[in-house]
């Protein structure tokens, strides 16, 4: 079946620093990649996406890269800030099977002034 | 446009009571579903529907039932509730895009409590 692991948290960092939050999958097929972000009392938003392989998905200095070889996708910013502070879920969908969301379990981010 | 609302946003049951989540979407999508969301867990799929009179089962249905009478509306029911559905319930909904994939959106939640 398909499964997103992503690296545990809290991730504290201070503000301006970098980011990285790991993400590797199994999945059937040929999935899209996904990550969501969640500030504190609110739903998920669609950060990023990426549908095949190589691609880049970005927004808001965000940024990842579908890694077919490695499968992974992996969350990179360069600079931090205190807003950037919520919980980050990478997801996937199997172009086989359900048209439905699996999600790892999140990572929380917290950016210190 | 409203998106994806979903109605109580916080909720408390007793054991054994029975109560109906409601969702709906403006945005004419054809995929409706239901997730929980437990704390390291990330979410997990409980139903889904892909249109009008079709739905099928998640990950972890158990106790949960739905229904899809009208594309917009996709309430869960909870038949008799049980301290191990304590969490926070979202609805999210999506459409097929031609060429690309499908982006789900999610609604703002239900944050349920059973006693």
């Amino acid at each position: 079946g398909n499964s997103v692991t992503q690296m545990e948290g809290p991730v504290t960092l201070s503000e301006e620093a970098f980011l990285t939050i790991n993400c590797t999958y199994t999945a059937t097929g040929y999935p899209s990649l996904f990550w969501y972000v969640q500030y504190p009392g609110e739903g998920l938003q669609l950060l990023l996406k990426a549908t095949k392989a190589d691609d880049k998905g970005s927004n808001k200095g965000f940024e990842a890269t579908y890694r077919k070889e490695t499968t992974s996708f992996h969350l990179e910013k360069g600079s931090v800030q205190v807003s950037d502070s919520a919980v980050y879920f990478c997801a996937l969908i199997s172009n086989t099977g359900r048209r439905a969301l699996t999600f790892g379990s999140g990572t929380r981010l917290q950016v210190q002034p | 446009n409203a998106g994806v609302t979903q109605t109580p946003k916080f909720q408390v049951l007793k054991t054994g009571q029975s109560m109906t989540l409601q969702c709906a979407q403006d945005m004419n999508h054809e995929y409706m579903s239901w997730y929980r969301q437990d704390p390291g867990m990330g979410l997990r799929l409980i139903h889904y529907s892909v249109g009008a009179g079709i739905t099928d089962q998640g990950e972890v249905p158990n106790g949960y039932n739905v229904s899809r009478s009208t594309t917009e509306d996709f309430p869960l029911r909870l038949l008799s509730a049980a301290p191990s559905q304590t969490s926070v319930y979202f609805c999210a909904s999506s459409v097929r895009q031609v060429g690309s994939t499908d982006t789900q959106y999610f609604g703002p939640g239900t944050r349920l409590t059973v006693l």
